[in-house]
C-alpha cells in the first residue's frame, strides 16, 4: 500500500525552464511534507518542506505547493540548472499517527540539458 | 561535522549469508533512522531509535532483519540469513529530534547485492 505516489519516474527538461516534479499521498492524517533530492551515491537531502497550514512555501528557486483537498504536492524548480539533475523524493508525515516516521514516495529522476 | 558514516559502502554476498551493515550518525543527534531503497518502492522506513531504544520497527520485513543501537554512537543492520530480494541500498540517517522540522541527515548508503 504506497501511500505516497511520484508517478512520473522520470522528468527531461531544458536548461532554463521550469521542472515541475508531482507527488500524490492517500493518507489524510498527513500534515507535513517534504522533498529530498538525491545525486548518485549519495544519501538524499533535503530540500523544502511545507505545512499542511499552507499551500505555498518557497525558498530561492524551489518553491513547492499543497493541495489538500487533491492531496496532491508539487516542487517547482525556475530555473532549472544542470546541477539540479537528480533524484527527487517526496515524503510525508503525521505528527499524531506516526510519530517521527516520514513515508516516502519512489523518486523522481529529473534531468536538466544544457 | 563528518556527517552520517555507513559501511560498508558495498556488500556483495551469497544467499544464506550474514549480512550486518553499520552505522555512526551525527554526535549530538537522537534519532538513528534504517531506511531501504529499492526501484519499486522507494525509500522504505525499516526502524527508527530514540536515545538508543527502538521506537518503531514496524517496516522490519521479517524476522531475518536485526537492529541494534548498543550506544549514541553506532547502530547495526543485521540480516540473516540473506535472500536475494534483500538486494537494495541501505540508508542509515540520524536527526536532533524527531519533530516534523527536525531535518533527518543521510549517509552515503551501503549497496548490498546478495547472489
Amino acid at each position: 500500500d504506497q501511500q505516497v505516489k511520484q508517478n512520473s519516474p522520470s522528468l527531461s527538461v531544458q536548461e532554463g525552464r521550469i521542472s515541475i516534479l508531482n507527488c500524490d499521498y492517500t493518507n489524510s492524517m498527513f500534515d507535513y511534507f517534504l522533498w529530498y533530492k538525491k545525486y548518485p551515491a549519495e544519501g538524499p537531502t533535503f530540500l523544502i518542506s511545507i505545512s499542511s497550514i499552507k499551500d505555498k512555501n518557497e525558498d530561492g528557486r524551489f518553491t513547492v505547493f499543497l493541495n489538500k483537498s487533491a492531496k496532491h504536492l508539487s516542487l517547482h524548480i525556475v530555473p532549472s540548472q544542470p546541477g539540479d539533475s537528480a533524484v527527487y523524493f517526496c515524503a510525508a508525515s503525521a505528527r499524531q499517527t506516526s510519530g517521527s516516521r516520514l513515508t516516502f514516495g519512489e523518486g523522481t529522476q529529473l534531468t536538466v540539458n544544457p | 561535522d563528518a556527517g552520517v558514516i555507513q559501511s560498508p559502502r558495498h556488500e556483495v554476498t551469497e544467499m544464506g549469508q550474514e549480512v550486518t551493515l553499520r552505522c555512526k550518525p551525527i554526535s549530538g543527534h537522537d534519532y538513528l533512522f534504517w531506511y531501504r531503497q529499492t526501484m519499486m518502492r522507494g525509500l522504505e522506513l525499516l526502524i527508527y531509535f530514540n536515545n538508543n531504544v527502538p521506537i518503531d520497527d514496524s517496516g522490519m520485513p521479517e524476522d531475518r532483519f536485526s537492529a541494534k543501537m548498543p550506544n549514541a554512537s553506532f547502530s547495526t543492520l543485521k540480516i540473516q540469513p540473506s535472500e536475494p530480494r534483500d538486494s537494495a541500498v541501505y540508508f542509515c540517517a540520524s536527526s536532533f529530534g524527531g519533530g516534523h522540522s527536525d531535518t533527518q541527515y543521510f549517509g552515503p548508503g551501503t549497496r548490498l547485492t546478495v547472489l
